[in-house]
């Protein structure tokens, strides 16, 4: 059982572009929660996801972020024009159906570097 | 504002050694308490937890205590081995809520 997968590793952007970070949750997980984390910090909520529906968006800046978790494929975090401030460690989680936010599952992460 | 917090942010302890990591948290209404893992370069892994209508619960080789008076948690790992350096998260919740809030972290350094 492939635990939660995320890819790229690392993503590099110049200021302007747009990133996209995907989100593969384990088999059988129907939440996905997208955090953030900067060097030395802890983890930042951003969002939560059930397929097809965004149920917590509280976390996340009210522009350029956007997230979405299909009813096929992958949970994807959208950041469009990047700026350097959103270079950090963004970690995606799962957890089952009935656990709700709990024994969250986490992927290795994607560093994002703006340059 | 309520957050989680950590007395210590960095810890060593010698190979063999017990290890105390402790948390405070502010928002008594929290119900549900982690301790994560989190090695250099990989995403948190759940470690152990408990619910606040417990004070006490053991793992293999960890135990997590929760004093909801002082509104203090704390991870205690036995006999720590250099596989245990990591930093440590405790991250608290409520149960209706979706903002698992993580503290800073504690950064444990097992000398050989």
């Amino acid at each position: 059982n492939a635990g939660v997968m995320q890819n790229p590793r690392h993503l590099v952007r110049r200021r302007g572009q747009e990133a996209r970070l995907r989100c593969s949750p384990m088999k059988g997980h129907s939440h996905v929660y997208w955090y953030r984390q900067l060097p030395e910090e802890g983890l930042k909520f951003m969002v939560y996801l059930q397929k097809e529906n965004i149920i917590d968006e509280s976390g996340m800046p009210k522009e350029r972020f956007s997230a979405e978790f299909p009813k096929e494929g992958p949970s994807i975090l959208r950041i469009q024009q990047v700026v350097r401030g959103d270079s950090a460690a963004y970690f995606c989680a799962s957890s089952p159906p009935g656990r709700f936010n709990e024994k969250l599952f986490f992927g290795s992460g994607t560093q994002l570097s703006v340059l | 504002g309520e957050n989680v917090g950590l007395h210590l942010p960095t810890l060593s302890v010698q190979e063999g050694d017990n290890s105390i990591i402790n948390c405070a948290y502010s928002n008594s209404a929290s119900d549900y308490f982690i301790w994560y893992k989190q090695e250099s370069g990989k995403g948190p892994q759940f470690i152990i937890d408990i619910r606040s209508n417990m004070d006490k619960r053991q793992g293999q080789r960890v135990t997590v205590l929760l004093n909801k008076t002082v509104k203090h948690l704390s991870l205690q790992i036995a006999a720590t081995q250099p596989g245990d350096s990591a930093v440590y998260f405790c991250a608290e919740t409520l149960d209706n809520n979706n903002d698992m809030r993580f503290g800073a972290g504690t950064r444990l350094t097992v000398k050989p």
